[in-house]
């Protein structure tokens, strides 16, 4: 099994509509992040929770939320998509300190 | 600001050797890493840097030089497998990631 696991691994929605991604992971880790991936940018921290009542934003936090339900689930949502928030979306884990693990990504592509 | 510069492209031969290299300027500084990203996948840890020096494992090789903010992958051996996008991320000050853009790497026969 995935140490870190994402879902959906594809998703098209519309603007306007509220779409959620989960992330969970198997690990225990108390951190876990969120990141956007755009063509030619770096990976973008969007949030990240230390702990479940720990949660942060990120540099690019608005338009979006989260939500730690446990220490293993991390959810992103996006209120009300709109068209440039069309990317791939990663949740990610540190390991050992020296290294992160990501999930397998989530394209989204908001039409 | 914080930055992280890389090429945005390299083409190199099936066989041969490339050496990608990253230049930062960030708050403070905890560690370099590489990390390795096929198209459409996530990205798969390759090295560490903490302290100045090479760090070899196996084909590929990660140096660092903190006083020049630089550091470099080196690829040997080049195989049409290693066609892929190279991040390069700094841990800042408050132990958070500062991503490059990446390096797309085109391997050809």
């Amino acid at each position: 099994d995935a140490d870190v696991t994402q879902t959906p691994r594809n998703r098209i929605t519309k603007t306007g509509k509220r779409i959620m991604l989960e992330c969970s992971q198997t690990k225990g880790h108390d951190r876990m992040y969120w990141y956007r991936q755009d063509p030619g940018l770096g990976l973008r921290l969007i949030y990240y929770s230390f702990d479940v009542k720990d949660i942060n934003k990120g540099e690019i936090s608005d338009g979006y939320s989260v939500s730690r339900q446990a220490q293993a689930k991390f959810s992103l949502s996006l209120e009300s998509a709109i068209p440039n928030q069309t990317a791939l979306y990663f949740c990610a884990t540190p390991f050992q300190g020296r290294s992160y693990t990501f999930g397998s990504g989530t394209r989204l592509t908001v039409v | 600001g914080q930055n992280i510069d890389q090429p945005t492209e390299m083409t190199a031969t099936e066989g041969a050797i490339v050496q990608i290299n990253c230049t930062y300027q960030t708050s403070g500084f905890n560690g370099l890493f590489w990390y390795q990203q096929h198209a459409g996948e996530a990205p798969t840890f390759l090295s560490y840097n903490v302290l100045d020096g090479l760090e070899e494992k196996g084909r590929f090789s990660s140096f660092l030089s903190r006083s020049k903010g630089y550091s470099y992958l080196l690829l040997k051996e080049l195989q049409m497998k290693d066609s892929a996008s190279y991040l390069c991320a700094v841990v800042d000050s408050n132990y958070q990631l500062i991503w490059g853009a990446g390096t797309k790497l085109i391997i050809k026969p």
